[in-house]
């Protein structure tokens, strides 16, 4: 079946630093991919996404570049914030699918 | 334009006891899901709804019955709660039944079964 392997957490950067998530997927068709993120206390929020390959999905100053050949979304930025301590989802919908997918989610501390 | 609610926010039973918790969207979407999230296993789907008047089980449905009321409406029931449903639950509801469209998250119930 379907499934979003994504790198285990916690990641913690010092503010500045470069950001990269990887995440990878297995999946029948053509997916559309998405990065959602946690804030403390709160519920999941849409980051990001990209619907066929080769899109870019940015917004917030994160990036991902769906990659058909290496069936990768990896998540990065460029300089991050101590507002950007969350956690990450990788996750992926499946044309005509009811259900999305997630990975297990990567963690982000960063330090000012 | 509230999105996705849940409630309640915190809930604290015991063994054996029941409850429900409850979901709606105002979007006036289809498709409503429910999700349990565990340190380290991500957001596992327990069960959802493709419309109103369906529901299916997803990755780990034991132990939850759901109701889908009306288009609205989504509630997820623990007839006989157990340690191991220690979770934050999430409801949510794409936008669309097509791929490419996002999910939108309620704020989540963090329940604690002792």
């Amino acid at each position: 079946g379907d499934s979003v392997t994504q790198m285990e957490g916690p990641v913690t950067l010092s503010e500045e630093a470069f950001l990269t998530i990887n995440c990878t997927y297995t999946a029948t068709g053509y997916p559309s991919l998405f990065w959602y993120v946690q804030y403390p206390g709160e519920g999941l929020q849409l980051l990001l996404k990209a619907t066929k390959a080769d899109d870019k999905g940015s917004n917030k100053g994160f990036e991902a570049t769906y990659r058909k050949e290496t069936t990768s979304f990896h998540l990065e930025k460029g300089s991050v914030q101590v507002s950007d301590s969350a956690v990450y989802f990788c996750a992926l919908r499946n044309t005509g699918g009811f259900k999305t997918i997630f990975g297990a989610g990567t963690r982000l501390f960063v330090k000012a | 334009n509230a999105g996705v609610t849940q409630t309640p926010k915190f809930q604290v039973l015991k063994t054996g006891q029941s409850m429900t918790l409850q979901c709606a969207q105002d979007m006036n979407h289809n498709s409503m899901y429910w999700y349990r999230q565990d340190p380290g296993m991500g957001l596992r789907l327990i069960y959802y709804s493709a419309s109103e008047g369906t529901t299916d089980k997803g990755e780990v449905p034991n132990g939850y019955n759901v109701s889908r009321l009306n288009k609205r409406e989504f509630s997820l029931r623990l007839e006989s709660a157990a340690p191991s449903q220690t979770s934050v639950y999430f409801c949510a509801s794409p936008g669309q039944q097509s791929g490419d469209t996002e999910a939108f998250f309620g704020q989540g119930t963090r329940l604690t079964v002792v």
